[in-house]
């Protein structure tokens, strides 16, 4: 299985900041690499597909990018609704894997 | 609108087996594939597998091989996903989810029901 690493596994910040999540792929997986946000009690939503499009209805200051196997979400400026846990998955092979997760806390 | 509606919580005995159920509406089911993913206390998400509703055609993790089977029933536009010999570590919230082509050869997870509790306790 492809394995995919988060980094940090949690971090805090206030309103306003710009934060930044990684994830690393085991292996190359072609930007086939998708980010997912899970609110406490809530179900995962997508955020972000193929490495930097846009979820239809996903306010613009999420974005993502990726560099070989090392992929980027940014929240360019944190809201209080964005405090959650953060996923990402890789859906190059035909078994898909998640990332273990970032929690965004509030400061 | 998309929406996939979970069959309630289960509480079942190391041994046997459950059945989580997943009613799709909003769409034309048999179009769209269906993907399980579980989630234990406290923990990360862990995709179990998927099922296309066009076809039935699966692929499944590793880690349950041999002990899961998904199917669907387009008359009832409705998914299952059977899990056998369960284990107390199979305990763990479980969810559906539409597996949609948004673009030609990318699928996502783009709408998601409601999670369905398992609990395996003796």
């Amino acid at each position: 299985d492809i394995q995919m690493t988060q980094s940090p596994s949690s971090l805090s910040a206030s309103v306003g900041d710009r934060v930044t999540i990684t994830c690393r792929a085991s292996q190359i997986i072609n930007n086939y690499l998708n980010w997912y946000q899970q609110r406490p009690g809530e179900a995962p939503k997508l955020l972000i597909y193929a490495a930097s499009s846009l979820q239809s209805g996903v306010p613009s200051r999420f974005s993502g990018s990726a560099s070989g196997t090392d992929f980027t979400l940014t929240i360019s400026s944190l809201q209080l609704e964005d405090f959650a846990t953060y996923y990402c998955q890789q859906s190059y092979s035909t078994t898909w894997t998640f990332g273990q997760g970032t929690k965004v806390e509030i400061k | 609108q998309v929406q996939l509606v979970q069959s309630g919580a289960e509480v079942e005995k190391p041994g046997a087996s459950v059945r989580v159920s997943c009613k799709a509406s909003g769409y034309t089911f048999s179009s769209y594939g269906i993907s399980w993913v579980r989630q234990a206390p406290g923990q990360g998400l862990e995709w179990m597998g998927w099922i296309s509703a066009y076809n039935g055609n699966t692929d499944y993790a590793q880690k349950v091989q041999g002990r899961v089977t998904m199917t669907t029933d387009t008359s009832t536009n409705t998914a299952y996903m059977d899990l056998r010999s369960l284990r107390y570590d199979d305990t763990a919230v479980y969810y559906c989810a539409r597996d949609y082509d948004i673009l030609t050869g990318y699928r996502v997870l783009d709408s998601w029901g409601q999670g369905t509790r398992v609990t395996v306790s003796s």
